[in-house]
C-alpha cells in the first residue's frame, strides 16, 4: 500500500481481555515504531524494529505488552489482561532506515482502543 | 530521560493572527522534527532541522532551531482555519534514533 495501515481502527475491550493491534509498514521500511498517544497528549515510545538487530523494548511499560514483527513486514502489538488506563490510540510508523534525520517516520493513522 | 516541554499547550486565534509555538528541553538533540496531526490520523512531519540556529521556511510556517540545539520554535504567520490541529514536536539523537521524544503538544485552533 501506499501508506502504514494499522487495524482495527477502533477496538473496545473488556477489561482483562487480550487484544491484538496490527501494523502494515510501507513496502521496503526496515524500521517499524509503536508508539501510545493518550487523549490531548504526546506520543509515547514503546517499541522499534530495525532489520534484524534486537528490538528496542524500553518502552514497554509492563510485562503485559509485547511486540513481534515478521522480517520486514507485518508487526502486531499484544496486549494481555487490558486495564482501563491501556485506553489510548496506539500508532504505528515505519521508516526506510533507523529513523531521524535521514529517515522521517511515516505514521498510520492509529488504533483506538477503549477498555470498559 | 529526555523531556520536551512543548507551549502554549492551547492556542485560539482568529485568521490571519500571526503565532508562536515554542518546544524546549535541558537535552540536546541530534535533530529535531516538527509535526501536525488532525483528530483520527496520525502525525505528518512538516520538517526537520538538524544544525544549531538553524531556520527553515515552509510557506507561512517558519522553523528555529535553537543555537544550542536544546529548543526550537515555529512560527505561523497570517494563520488560516486549515492550520487548525496539534502541533508536535519531536526530538532524536544520533545514537538512539529509533526512539524519538516527543512533547505534549500545541492544540491550535483558527477560527474564521
Amino acid at each position: 500500500g501506499a501508506g502504514v495501515s494499522q487495524s482495527p481502527s477502533n477496538k473496545v475491550t473488556e477489561k482483562g481481555k487480550d487484544v491484538e493491534l496490527r501494523c502494515d509498514p510501507i513496502s521496503g521500511h526496515t524500521a517499524l515504531y509503536w508508539y501510545r498517544q493518550r487523549l490531548g497528549q504526546g506520543l509515547e515510545f514503546l517499541i522499534y524494529f530495525q532489520g534484524n538487530s534486537a528490538p528496542d523494548k524500553s518502552g514497554l511499560p509492563s510485562d503485559r505488552f509485547s511486540a513481534e514483527r515478521t522480517g520486514e513486514s507485518v508487526s502486531t502489538l499484544t496486549i494481555q489482561r487490558t486495564q482501563q488506563e491501556d485506553s489510548a490510540v496506539y500508532l504505528c510508523a515505519s521508516s526506510l532506515g533507523a529513523g531521524p534525520p535521514n529517515s522521517p517516520l511515516h505514521f498510520g493513522n492509529g488504533t483506538r482502543l477503549t477498555v470498559t | 530521560t529526555q523531556l520536551l516541554e512543548q507551549s502554549p499547550q492551547f492556542l485560539s486565534i482568529q485568521e490571519g493572527e500571526n503565532l508562536t509555538v515554542y518546544c524546549n528541553s535541558s537535552s540536546v538533540f541530534s535533530s529535531l522534527q516538527w509535526y501536525r496531526q488532525e483528530p483520527g490520523e496520525g502525525p505528518v512531519l512538516l520538517v526537520t532541522v538538524v544544525t544549531g540556529g538553524e531556520v527553515k521556511k515552509l510557506k507561512r510556517l517558519t522553523f528555529q532551531f535553537g543555537d544550542a540545539r536544546k529548543d526550537s520554535s515555529l512560527h505561523i504567520t497570517a494563520a488560516q482555519p486549515g492550520d487548525t490541529g496539534l502541533y508536535l514536536c519531536a526530538g532524536a539523537v544520533r545514537t538512539n534514533a529509533g526512539k524519538s521524544t516527543f512533547g505534549d503538544g500545541t492544540t491550535l485552533t483558527v477560527k474564521p
